[in-house]
């Protein structure tokens, strides 16, 4: 069983919709956790970064939550864009080690 | 103008050849990564160079060799390619080594390789 798991796997929400992606981890100790958009194609991009100690983190229509007593995350998407069709991976640091969730992949529909 | 360039994009070859992938920063980043993504899309680290020295070696056969001539560039070699090799390699590269908040990671495109 993986430390980081993500859902759903996969979802499809109509153009304008808010929808809201899950990361639980195992990891521990825990240092941070990030949220990266992976395009088709294309590298993965860092959204948020947050520490223990954050419990929220903003970058435009992105929001990302952390509960480090529950070991849990999730990113809330705001009036959803065609470009916002992606994967999105949620990845967390233990010390020297980084473990990446397999992605929840987002389908936004016009 | 782009940050991390890799190249091939696309990468074909049959089974028992060797083949390199090369990386290049232009950020002037101090560390580079190499990443393997699988058909399940999991990402996992193989290695990562610090000013050309090696500080992560994740548990990766050896036929995979990176090696960095200069703090910029990370080229990864792999010999006697077999077919479960065939995946998306991710050169990445950051300010600092550690893993902390501020270190912010950037992925280049990528290089999808296809053994057959």
């Amino acid at each position: 069983k993986n430390q980081v798991e993500q859902s759903p796997q996969s979802l499809i929400i109509l153009e304008g919709k808010n929808c809201t992606l899950q990361c639980n981890y195992t990891v521990s100790p825990f240092s941070n956790l990030r949220w990266y958009k992976q395009d088709t194609g294309r590298g993965p991009v860092s959204l948020t970064i947050m520490t223990f100690s954050e419990n929220t983190k903003s970058n435009g229509r992105y929001t990302a939550t952390l509960d480090a007593d529950t070991k849990q995350s999730s990113l809330h998407i705001t009036a959803s864009q065609l470009s916002d069709s992606a994967s999105y991976i949620c990845v967390v640091s233990e010390g020297d080690k980084i473990i990446f969730g397999k992605g929840t992949r987002l389908h936004i529909l016009p | 103008d782009t940050a991390v360039s890799q190249t091939p994009k696309y990468l074909v070859t049959q089974m028992g050849n060797d083949k390199s992938i090369k990386c290049e920063q232009n950020l002037g980043h101090d560390t580079m990564y190499w990443y393997k993504q699988d058909s399940k899309k999991f990402l996992k680290i193989m290695f990562s160079y610090n000013n050309k020295e090696l500080i992560i070696n994740e548990t990766v056969p050896n036929r995979f060799s990176p090696k960095s001539p200069d703090k910029a560039h990370l080229n990864l070699h792999i010999n006697s390619l077999e077919l479960g090799d065939s995946a998306v390699y991710f050169c990445a590269s950051s300010q600092y080594r550690d893993r902390g908040p501020k270190n912010i990671q950037y992925f280049g495109a990528g290089t999808r390789l296809s053994v057959l």
